[in-house]
């Protein structure tokens, strides 16, 4: 069965300055990875995935992330934080031919001070 | 991207009656939606899998008769929420996956916020 971990659960950033929200996974298969936004009260969007493709991933918004499979990692990076990125951000894991148990990380909460 | 409507946003309710929550893929066929609940500051919570034309497969913990899921269609799936309580309160939120495709991200509606008093 796989499973999710952020390690952080709040992170607070200055505008402009790099973000970086962490993720480590463990999966019995080779998984898809994916990294998804939430903003107060609305659905989730997805930044990015990861489908046995290429280890780095761009996304939308300036995010991309990095799959390191010898460290079961899928961590998020942006190089200068913006206020609108401020909003919980999930980490997810997938696996199985056609993506069956979808698994959600507990999220992370990111501020972004002026 | 795909596109999945959820409806209502919002909906406030007595305690005891019933409320549905629809979720439509808007351009593409799902043979498969996801039924998530959010408490809050909290990640989401799978409670069930709607399969079209056949019974959704409900998560350890969560009462098939109080959540009541239909597929009828390629498109729509809908939860009802029989006999509401206040501790029913929480964000719902559905998915979709296009059908036929391998390892395909998850196309989120925008969630319904139940309240019930």
């Amino acid at each position: 069965a796989q499973s999710v971990t952020q390690l952080d659960s709040h992170v607070s950033v200055s505008e402009g300055t790099p973000v970086l929200l962490r993720c480590n996974y463990s999966s019995s298969y080779s998984p898809s990875l994916f990294w998804y936004v939430q903003h107060p009260n609305k659905g989730l969007q997805l930044l990015l995935k990861y489908t046995s493709a290429a280890t780095l991933v761009k996304g939308i918004n300036g995010f991309e992330a990095e799959f390191k499979k010898s460290e079961t990692s899928f961590h998020l990076t942006k190089p200068s934080a913006h206020m609108s990125d401020a909003a919980e951000y999930f980490c997810v894991v997938s696996e199985g031919n056609y993506g069956q148990n979808f698994v959600f990380g507990p999220g992370t909460r990111l501020s972004v001070l002026p | 991207g795909a596109v999945v409507s959820q409806h209502p946003s919002r909906v406030i309710c007595k305690s005891g009656t019933s409320v549905k929550i629809e979720c439509r893929s808007l351009d593409f066929q799902a043979t498969t939606m996801f039924w998530y609940r959010q408490f809050p500051k909290q990640s989401l919570m799978l409670m069930a899998t709607s399969n079209e034309g056949s019974k959704a497969t409900y998560e350890q913990g969560v009462e098939k008769d109080k959540f009541l899921i239909n597929h009828a269609s390629l498109t729509l799936s809908t939860l009802t929420v029989t006999s509401a309580h206040p501790e029913d309160s929480s964000f719902y939120i559905c998915s979709a996956r296009p059908a036929g495709y391998l390892n395909t991200e998850a196309f989120f509606g925008q969630g319904t916020r139940l309240t019930v008093v």
